[in-house]
């Protein structure tokens, strides 16, 4: 089973900042990962798949990168309604999907 | 529209049963693999089991292996997870959702095992 970590578990932001947040999977397997975003009371939405494909309608602030064992999600200035869970995803291993555990952005 | 709508959630005592179903439509819903994944409250995002876009193969995460059975009838466009033996940690918003297409998920039913 691939073990994914998120890093840090909360991360508080200013709105305008940049916001980095990581995922860290505990064996190697190239670009199958997607990055979530989660509001309360809601599904999770799709930002990025292939760990840095940006889904349709996602704004360009939001940007994927990395592979193998080490990825990034980066906000780059960070909106009111951002404010919210974001879970990583690795689907390389279907149909065993398994997620980080999330990163809560909070408003500093 | 493409969408997919969960329902089957409720309040259930321990060892109880119950019949979630997700109802696809927009899409060719036969030519999709579909997963459950379940969120207890205040927690995490969990993969719960998996089916293929034929019905032939199933999958399970070992928290419900023996107990949940996954299941699909392709021509009702209808994705099911029958639950079994039902215990407090059960509890969970269940969401369905597309394998293949990520961005496509339910909006979830809420399942509640308490006495």
């Amino acid at each position: 089973e691939i073990v994914m970590t998120q890093s840090p578990a909360a991360l508080s932001v200013s709105p305008g900042e940049r916001a980095t947040l990581s995922c860290r999977a505990s064996q190697s397997f190239s670009t199958s990962l997607a990055w979530y975003q989660q509001k309360p009371g809601q599904a999770p939405r799709l930002l990025i798949y292939g760990a840095s494909t940006r889904a349709t309608g996602i704004p360009a602030r939001f940007s994927g990168s990395g592979s193998g064992t080490e990825f990034t999600l980066t906000i780059s200035s960070l909106q009111s309604e951002d404010f919210a869970v974001y879970y990583c995803l690795q689907y390389n291993n279907w149909p065993q999907w398994t997620f980080g555990q999330g990163t809560k952005v909070e408003i500093k | 529209e493409v969408q997919m709508v969960e329902s089957g959630g409720n309040l259930v005592q321990p060892g109880g049963s119950l019949r979630l179903s997700c109802v696809a439509s927009g899409f060719t819903f036969s030519t999709y693999a579909m997963n459950w994944v379940r969120q207890a409250p205040g927690k995490g995002l969990e993969w719960v089991s998996g089916v293929s876009d034929s019905g032939d193969n199933t999958y399970y995460a070992d928290s419900v292996k023996g107990r949940f059975t996954i299941s699909r009838d392709n021509s009702k466009n209808t994705l099911y997870l029958q639950m079994n033996s039902l215990r407090v940690e059960d509890t969970a918003v269940y969401y369905c959702a597309n394998v293949q297409r990520l961005s496509l998920w339910g909006k979830g039913t809420t399942v509640t095992v308490s006495s």
